[in-house]
């Protein structure tokens, strides 16, 4: 079965320093894989998807499938990308279901 | 925008209780889907729901059952409820995946903190 792995429970990083969360999964096809993210009292939510290659809120990932990664990265943190951040996979054509990491605390310390 | 809907965001019932959590949702959605979310674990999906009356277990299905008898509505049932299903439930929906290619992102609703005493 698909499994992801965030190795880091807890993230601390100063206010504009570089920010890396990890995510690695093992599935031996192509995967489909999220970042969502929960802010302070604010319902879980789409940060982004490796499909879409874009920029959100200054985040990017890509997908390495050598390293069966998916690592979050933003290169200059700010105080309101203090979250619970969630990597999560899907297997490909239409199986919807999620399988989700267990989650990395990041706090930006002004 | 999509908005998903929980009933109650604070429920406290006791040991052996039947216990209902509902969940709307106002886009016409197909899929919908119930996790709990537990610290150090994640979230872990119970049941979820690609049609009306249509059910599929998740991963942690033991203790849950679950109800779609309209389209906008998926319900979650503990049928005798245990202290180990003190936990927060999060409620989700998507669109039906586009044919043969990609997924579509889930919207969740705002959980339910339950507590069984």
């Amino acid at each position: 079965a698909q499994r992801v792995t965030q190795p880091e429970k807890l993230l601390s990083v100063f206010k504009g320093a570089p920010v890396e969360l990890k995510c690695n999964y093992s599935y031996s096809g192509s995967p489909e894989l999220f970042w969502y993210v929960q802010y302070s009292r604010q319902r879980l939510q789409l940060l982004l998807r490796h499909i879409s290659r874009e920029s959100i809120k200054g985040f990017t990932a890509d997908l390495n499938k050598g390293e069966t990664s998916f690592h979050l990265k933003k290169p200059f943190a700010q105080e309101e990308d203090s979250a619970m951040y969630y990597c999560a996979l899907s297997l490909p054509f239409g199986n919807e279901k999620l399988t989700f990491g267990t989650g990395t605390r990041l706090t930006i310390i002004p | 925008d999509v908005k998903v809907t929980q009933s109650s965001r604070y429920l406290v019932k006791r040991t052996g209780e039947k216990v209902f959590l509902e969940c709307v949702q106002d886009m016409d959605h197909e899929n919908m889907f119930w996790y709990r979310q537990d610290p150090g674990l994640g979230l872990r999906l119970i049941y979820f729901s690609y049609d009306v009356k249509m059910k599929e277990k998740g991963d942690i299905p033991e203790g849950y059952s679950v109800s779609r008898e309209k389209k906008e509505r998926f319900s979650l049932i503990l049928e005798s409820a245990s202290t180990n299903q003190t936990s927060m439930y999060l409620c989700a929906s998507s669109p039906a995946p586009i044919p043969r290619l990609w997924n579509q992102p889930q919207h969740f609703g705002d959980g339910t903190r339950l507590s069984i005493l």
